[in-house]
């Protein structure tokens, strides 16, 4: 069974940092390419970034708002993605989840970021 | 102009059938894409439900029942989500999804509502 669990998530002030984590477990993560997206509290989902399988470059594409603030890695070795949020603004208030392939046929449970001096 | 337009609500009855329009921004061929489709509920994350690109390129989710399917209006340049059978359960937020240009790009959403 698929399983992507978030964590990380938390209350920070206007220009600070985080670093989000989403474990993987039950497919092969190493081939998988991962996605991040985002969903501020009553709005509609946000797709906010992805990396590819280390096979297909291992390399991040991101979305407009959040490029040049954020970081996606991975670490095959542990089924772990990560996104890293920089110079965070009020905007980037939301539930985060990471979600798997092209498809995003699976979503973990999301992670709560709240940005507010 | 948003790259896709869905309607925000859309209400039917038990047993009828609902049909979800998704709307891709003039300049965007919706005969080239392949559109996915999730629903959500409150409180959970999007779940998926199948992706329509034609009738020879498309895919049910696991465990996705056979009521929901896809298609596309070429006239209209939209995608649909068709729901049959509706059941209170269907009740939750619909959002459609396409890649375009290298980026994920969600719909609004719907709320649909049955009663």
């Amino acid at each position: 069974e698929v399983q992507l669990v978030e964590s990380g998530g938390g209350l920070v002030k206007p220009g600070g940092s985080l670093r989000l984590s989403c474990a993987a477990s039950g497919f092969t993560f190493i081939n998988a390419w991962m996605n991040w997206v985002r969903q501020a509290p009553g709005k509609g989902l946000e797709w906010v970034g992805r990396i590819r399988s280390k096979a297909n470059g291992g390399t991040a594409d991101y979305a407009a708002p959040v490029e040049g603030r954020s970081i996606i890695s991975r670490d095959d070795s542990k089924n772990m993605l990560y996104l890293q949020l920089n110079s965070l603004k009020t905007e980037d208030t939301a539930v985060y989840y990471c979600a798997t392939d092209d498809s995003h046929d699976h979503w973990g449970q999301g992670t709560l970021v709240t940005v507010s001096s | 102009q948003a790259v896709l337009t869905q309607p925000s609500s859309l209400s039917a009855s038990p047993g009828a059938s609902a049909s979800l329009t998704c709307t891709l921004r003039s300049g965007i061929n919706v005969g080239i894409y392949r559109i996915y489709w999730y629903q959500q509920k409150p409180g959970s994350p999007p779940q998926y439900l199948l992706r329509y690109k034609s009738d020879s390129d498309k895919q049910q989710g696991s465990g996705v029942p056979s009521r929901f399917s896809g298609s596309k209006d070429a006239s209209a340049n939209a995608g649909i989500l068709l729901i049959s059978g509706l059941q209170s359960e269907d009740e939750a937020d619909y959002y459609c999804m396409i890649w375009h240009s290298s980026a994920s790009v969600f719909g609004g959403g719907t709320k649909l509502t049955v009663l």
